[in-house]
């Protein structure tokens, strides 16, 4: 059974301090992405990796990085955390190899991140 | 730009009522579709998706969905929804072949409330 797993279900960060939430999958996935889920805009996709050290941004990427040093493993990184960056995250992966027969996508529980 | 919309953001029905939840998407292209659901607290699970082939698709939980390609459709159905309280629906979409394949385009989300 597909595992991800996020490390942090709920945290509450300050204004200006640097926040890392970390995601892992047990699959041998090769793309691994990072949503974040706010009421009334469904998930919106922040970034994506299609393989180690490969990233590219999604739809809302300004505020955010991300860093994949090995294949089980995408951060996603605030530089300076704001108030509007509180949100629920979601990390996923899916296979490659897996495309032409129906490429699906595993979320992790989310992570629930409060700016004070 | 490719888009999912769902048209209903708040449904409450009643226990045995049947459920249509609509979901129209914005590409002319070959795509998959998903249905995902996510109950308070939990992550989201997949309901169903469509690859190919018949167009009706039956998934987990007694839903099923029909993908109306010339209407831009792929409407959620139940005949009889069970008490479960409120959970949310999300209707996604992936463009097949393209570069970024895998990344999974969302709507906004539809909360349905069932009472007892």
């Amino acid at each position: 059974d597909v595992k991800v797993t996020q490390s942090s279900r709920y945290l509450v960060k300050r204004t200006g301090e640097k926040v890392f939430l970390e995601c892992v999958q047990d699959m041998d996935h090769e793309n691994m992405f990072w949503y974040r889920q706010d009421p009334g805009l469904g998930l919106r996709l922040i970034y994506f990796s299609y393989d180690v050290k490969m990233k590219e941004k999604g739809d809302i990427p300004e505020g955010y990085s991300v860093s994949r040093e090995k294949k089980e493993r995408f951060s996603l990184i605030l530089e300076s955390a704001s108030t509007n960056q509180t949100s629920m995250y979601l990390c996923a992966s899916s296979s490659t190899r897996r495309l032409l027969t129906g490429n699906t996508i595993y979320f992790g529980e989310g992570s629930w991140l409060t700016v004070v | 730009a490719q888009s999912v919309s769902q048209h209903n953001h708040h449904v409450i029905l009643s226990e045995a009522a049947s459920l249509e939840l609509g979901c129209n998407y914005s590409y002319g292209g070959t795509v998959n579709l998903f249905w995902y659901v996510q109950y308070p607290g939990q992550h989201l699970q997949l309901l169903l998706k469509y690859f190919s082939g018949d167009p009706l698709v039956k998934g987990i939980k007694g839903f099923e969905a029909e993908f109306i390609k010339s209407k831009f459709s792929f409407n959620l159905r139940k005949p009889s929804v069970q008490w479960i309280g409120t959970a949310e629906y999300f209707c996604a979409v992936n463009v097949r072949g393209s570069s970024n394949t895998g990344k999974l385009i969302f709507g906004q989300g539809t909360t349905l409330q069932v009472k007892p």
